[in-house]
């Protein structure tokens, strides 16, 4: 596609509901990012996947939160038992993933999913 | 580990006027640097980056960036503003083996008017 989409691009869930957000990276684009962005504050990596190898999950604040990428395009952020301080705008992206350091690459973000638990 | 910091949270400045947003870094080493810009509903978008070389950097949209070493800064600036500059500006930085995830700054919300 032309650019990153996300979706749904707005959640409202009950606290304790499980969620899904997903994530169309760049056609072509090995590299994706996940990061959540909360009111007033920067973006917090999550997590981040490059081609086969397997993923940078540091960023990840608990056990409650995972994502996998299907076919090494489409990925899909899951978080369990959803708390009201995961309300939020999550952020994809992805970049092409040519360079070693993925990292230091050029990243095309998506719109966002704005997640509000109740 | 690196660190960023934005010291505005809010800038206003009149349509024309001159712009430059703070960014101060803290790393070991030599960084890599970046500013991103992101309007209302949309996601983030790449204005300029500095790796190596010239430590002014030329962007899109008519910004530019200083790296200043001796000051641990990497100030966005733009001699004249638009009104459609209005959006919120993160600066990011990273580290030479792009092996660590970028570290973002919290965000300096532009407001421009008339």
């Amino acid at each position: 596609g032309a650019g990153v989409s996300q979706s749904p691009s707005n959640k409202v869930t009950e606290k304790g509901k499980d969620v899904e957000l997903r994530c169309d990276p760049i056609s072509g684009h090995t590299a994706l990012y996940w990061y959540r962005q909360s009111l007033g504050q920067g973006l917090e990596f999550l997590i981040y996947f490059q081609g086969n190898s397997a993923p940078d999950k540091s960023g990840l604040p608990s056990d409650r939160f995972s994502a996998e990428r299907t076919g090494g395009s489409v990925s899909t952020l899951t978080i369990q038992r959803t708390q009201q301080e995961d309300s939020a705008v999550y952020l994809c992206a992805s970049s092409s993933g040519g360079l070693a350091g993925g990292y230091q690459e050029t990243q095309y973000f998506g719109p966002g999913t704005r997640l509000l638990v109740l | 580990a690196q660190s960023v910091t934005q010291p505005d949270i809010h800038i206003t400045v009149s349509e024309g006027a001159s712009l430059e947003l703070r960014c101060n870094y803290s790393y070991g080493a030599t960084p890599y640097l970046f500013w991103y810009v992101q309007s209302p509903g949309q996601g983030l978008q790449l204005l300029l980056k500095y790796f190596s070389g010239d430590t002014l950097v030329q962007g899109i949209k008519g910004f530019e960036a200083e790296f200043k070493r001796s000051q641990s800064s990497f100030n966005l600036r733009k001699p004249s503003v638009h009104w459609s500059d209005a959006a919120e500006y993160f600066c990011a930085v990273g580290v030479k083996s792009g092996n660590t995830p970028l570290v973002f700054g919290k965000g300096t919300r532009l407001s421009v008017i008339a």
